[in-house]
């Protein structure tokens, strides 16, 4: 199985400041074939299922803001959000779809500082 | 706008089998394009996924679950099963159903991308 770690585990952010979440790959999830990272982001509030915000790496799902972004490539990438809003407050994850079965990191929570 | 819904029990008896039905609306199981799956969060950690099913009925599971999981699809109540059997304590979980694009680029080992949507979770305790 590919694992996948997330750092840190826990951020405090103020509002209106760069929130920056880590994922990193035990192997490339960098498909040859087609030139793309197989590297999901999700954003967990708590009582909900986890919503997807970016897929491909760095593309972003319809009606998520665009101050989330994804970076990245092979097996080091990032999830930025730009402006950090009180609604971000969540536990995100980066999943992996290059191989069966699909994992995901262990999460890392947002908060408020 | 398609929804997902689990149901089933939420207390299941120690080496019992845990059964939940995922029902889909807004969207064809038959039409084809996605893989049905379920995926499970134990309380307070992180997600694993258990395993999916296309219309066509082919499998994928997960091979830490294999032995003990069997999905199946009804497509014409639109729904698909989770089957889950000789349960314990460390089976308690929430359980999600979630639907997954086929890929029109198939890795060496998978042939489905990312969770779009997500049903809202059911809460299922393994317990005497």
């Amino acid at each position: 199985d590919i694992v996948m770690t997330q750092s840190p585990d826990s951020l405090a952010v103020s509002l209106g400041e760069r929130a920056t979440i880590n994922c990193k790959s035990s192997q490339s999830v960098l498909y040859s074939s087609n030139n793309k990272n197989y590297l999901a982001w999700y954003q967990q509030k708590p009582g909900q299922p986890p919503k997807l915000l970016i897929y491909w790496a760095a593309t972003r799902e319809s009606g998520v803001p665009d101050r989330f972004s994804g970076s990245g490539s092979g097996t080091d990438f990032t999830l930025t959000i730009s402006s950090l809003q009180a609604e971000d407050v969540a536990v995100y994850y980066c999943q992996q779809y290059y191989s069966t079965p699909p994992t995901f990191g262990q999460g890392t929570r947002l908060e408020i500082k | 706008q398609v929804q997902l819904q689990e149901s089933g029990p939420g207390l299941v008896k120690p080496s019992q089998t845990l059964s939940l039905t995922c029902t889909v609306s807004g969207g064809s199981i038959s039409r084809g394009g996605y893989y049905w799956n379920w995926i499970r969060q134990h309380p307070g950690e992180g997600l694993e996924w258990i395993g999916n099913i296309y219309n066509s009925g082919s499998t994928y599971y997960n091979p830490s679950l294999k032995s003990r999981v069997t999905i199946s699809v009804d497509t014409s109540e639109n729904q698909f099963s989770l089957n889950l059997s000789s349960v314990t304590a460390a089976d308690t979980a929430v359980y999600y159903c979630a639907r997954a694009p086929r890929g029109g680029y198939c890795t060496t080992t998978s042939c489905f991308y990312y969770f779009d949507y997500w049903g809202q979770g059911t809460l299922v305790t393994v317990s005497s």
